[in-house]
């Protein structure tokens, strides 16, 4: 079992709607987690950034972490075609001070159509 | 501020030949880790770098190598390419290691022929 799935979709949907997007983890000790966007032929950018469980808003990006379900989400409201990206979930075990390795999910391709 | 810049973009090598990638963190970055990226296996960690010293690696063959220099500029080096190196290599930096905050270049993308 990989230590973290994500559907790789593709995922299309029309300018507006709610997009849900979703990973499973496999490792109890991941605490902290992280939601990247990618766009084609450019390095992954930093959405949104989790400790623990529990939700975080920012703009039309809401972020939930389920710890007892080992399962995040993200949530984008009134989607826009500009958000038409690979989103990659990434996740990581360690604490302030030590090495970081960020484990990450294979990424979901959306596509929002106007 | 200028971003994490990485050079060259594009790269196309034969298999058993060497190639070096060459990461510049943000200003005032001080730590820098490297991923592979390929469509089958997603982003993976090579390695991660402080003060000139490497703190994690992956799980990669011995070919595979790294350094940091003291400005914190850090170098990538894959020795005897197979073609199954061929990916987008991607270098991150971060303030330090206290943060999971990693802050990404647009990659140097190989190709093994």
């Amino acid at each position: 079992q990989k230590e973290v799935e994500q559907d790789p979709g593709p995922l299309s949907v029309p300018e507006g709607a709610i997009v849900s997007l979703n990973c499973t983890y496999s490792n109890s000790a991941f605490q902290y987690f992280m939601w990247y966007r990618q766009y084609s032929r450019k390095g992954p950018e930093l959405l949104m950034y989790t400790y623990s469980s529990g939700n975080k808003e920012d703009g039309r990006f809401t972020a939930q972490v389920d710890k007892s379900s080992k399962y995040i989400s993200l949530f984008i409201r009134d989607s826009q075609p500009s958000d038409s990206a690979t989103y990659l979930c990434a996740m990581s075990a360690n604490s302030g001070g030590s090495n970081y390795k960020l484990t990450f999910g294979k990424g979901t391709l959306l596509t929002v159509n106007p | 501020k200028a971003g994490v810049t990485q050079t060259p973009r594009y790269l196309i090598k034969t298999r058993g030949q060497q190639v070096t990638l060459s990461c510049s963190p943000i200003s005032g970055h001080r730590s820098v880790s490297w991923y592979q990226q390929t469509p089958g296996q997603g982003l993976q960690f090579l390695f991660e770098y402080f003060s000139e010293t490497q703190r994690n690696k992956g799980n990669f063959p011995g070919r595979f190598s790294g350094r940091q220099f003291s400005n914190s500029r850090s170098e990538m080096n894959v020795s005897t390419l197979e073609l199954g190196d061929s990916a987008l290599y991607l270098c991150a930096s971060s303030l330090d290691t206290s943060t999971e905050k990693l802050f990404f270049g647009s990659g140097t993308q190989l190709s093994v022929l």
